[in-house]
This record gives C-alpha cells, sequence and structure tokens, in this order.
C-alpha cells in the first residue's frame, strides 16, 4: 500500500543549482500539494494541484515550479537554490468530496540542505 | 492574514488526559482538522470538525465552536507513544480549499 512516494529522501545541494524532487500517488486523488517545513514550524504551501494539467500558487511558491501532467505525479523543480530552501518538503494528496477529501495524505519527506 | 494560535509546548504524564487548544483567524473557514507528527516523520490525520461539537475518534477527541473560533484536541489515557507534535489545520477557500497550518504544539508525555 505505497499511498504518497516522494523522492529523494535526502539531498544536499548547492547555491545555485537545480533539482526535482519528485512525488507520486497511487489513490487516484485528483488534489496534490507541496509543502515544506522548516524547524519547529508548520507547514507552508508551496503549490498544489486540482487536477492533471492544473497548478497554482500557495503562501510560498518563489522560487519553486510544479507540473503536473498525470494524477499520479506532481514534482516539485527548484531552481537556483538558496540556503533558504533548506527545509522538509512534503508532498501531500487528497480526494474530492465528503470525508476523502477533508484527509490529506502525506508522503514521508525529503531532506533538503542548500550550501 | 491567516492566523492559528496554538501552545508551542505542553507536558503530561501517563495515564492522564491532556487538552490542546487552536484559536484561527481566517479568510473563510470550511472546517479544522488535526494531524500527529512523530519526529522525523509524516503528519498524519487525527481528526475532522466541520460542524459544532465534539468528535470522537477512540482515546482521541476534537471539538469545535465556529463561534469562538476555537477548537480542542483531546487525548486521553495518554501513552508514551502519544510524544509527538500535533497540528491544528484550518481548511480556506472552500470545501475543498487548501489547508492553512498552525505552528504546532510539541507534547511530552512522561512515565
Amino acid at each position: 500500500n505505497a499511498g504518497v512516494t516522494q523522492t529523494p529522501k535526502f539531498r544536499i545541494l548547492k547555491i545555485g543549482q537545480s533539482m526535482t524532487l519528485q512525488c507520486t500517488q497511487d489513490m487516484n486523488h485528483n488534489y496534490m500539494y507541496w509543502y515544506r517545513q522548516d524547524p519547529g514550524m508548520g507547514l507552508k504551501l508551496i503549490y498544489y494541484s486540482v487536477g492533471a494539467g492544473i497548478t497554482d500558487k500557495g503562501e510560498v511558491p518563489n522560487g519553486y515550479n510544479v507540473s503536473r501532467s498525470t494524477t499520479e505525479d506532481f514534482p516539485l523543480r527548484l531552481e537556483l537554490a538558496a540556503p533558504s530552501q533548506t527545509s522538509v518538503y512534503f508532498c501531500a494528496s487528497s480526494g474530492t468530496g465528503g470525508p476523502s477529501g477533508n484527509t490529506i495524505y502525506f508522503g514521508e519527506g525529503s531532506w533538503l540542505t542548500v550550501v | 492574514g491567516q492566523s492559528l494560535e496554538q501552545p508551542s509546548e505542553v507536558t503530561a504524564v501517563e495515564g492522564a488526559i491532556v487538552q490542546i487548544n487552536c484559536t484561527y483567524q481566517t479568510s473563510g473557514f470550511y472546517g479544522l482538522s488535526w494531524y500527529q507528527q512523530h519526529d522525523g516523520g509524516a503528519p498524519t490525520f487525527l481528526s475532522y470538525n466541520a460542524l459544532d461539537g465534539l468528535e470522537e475518534t477512540g482515546r482521541f477527541s476534537s471539538f469545535l465552536s465556529r463561534s469562538d473560533s476555537y477548537g480542542y484536541l483531546l487525548l486521553q489515557e495518554l501513552q508514551m507513544k502519544d510524544s509527538a507534535s500535533y497540528f491544528c489545520a484550518v481548511r480556506v477557500g472552500g470545501s475543498q480549499g487548501n489547508l492553512i497550518f498552525g505552528k504546532g504544539t510539541k507534547l511530552s508525555v512522561k512515565p
């Protein structure tokens, strides 16, 4: 029962490098999200998608890009990495309507350090 | 702006009852959720309240008062494994809108 799978789990980037965090879900959820969590803080929404081909900005989108070509996949791209992007990144998904729409399922997280 | 306030830390002993409060100020409200996160782990869903009142799920209960913009998570018969961070989250922007998270309450359960 895979749920939400994100890779890599750990990554160290140099300032100015770019990378893509991969995320896939096997629950046929329409909604997918990328959050970041800084130490001792809550989760802040970076981008979200309500379905294939549709994406929108969250609270903290600067420095990131996303795409949603399929229902299953929602990669997050970091362009020109900066130390301020050092964080834990969580991909998540949820269904639509009823109880399934109120539960967000999170991946295990990706620890990113920019040096 | 949007804000959710919850205590940063709570300590309790095994077997006790603890209440974690959450007050919110958001533009729109479509439900209050609670998530648990163990150190180094992913948040996991605990409960959801769309209407006023108490929702019970085993040892955990969650309460909502929309008129007071307030809710709480009640944990009974505390166990060591309940030591974790607990986040309240408000759904805004519609019934399928996004979740805005509080900063979390770190619960430490002592023997």
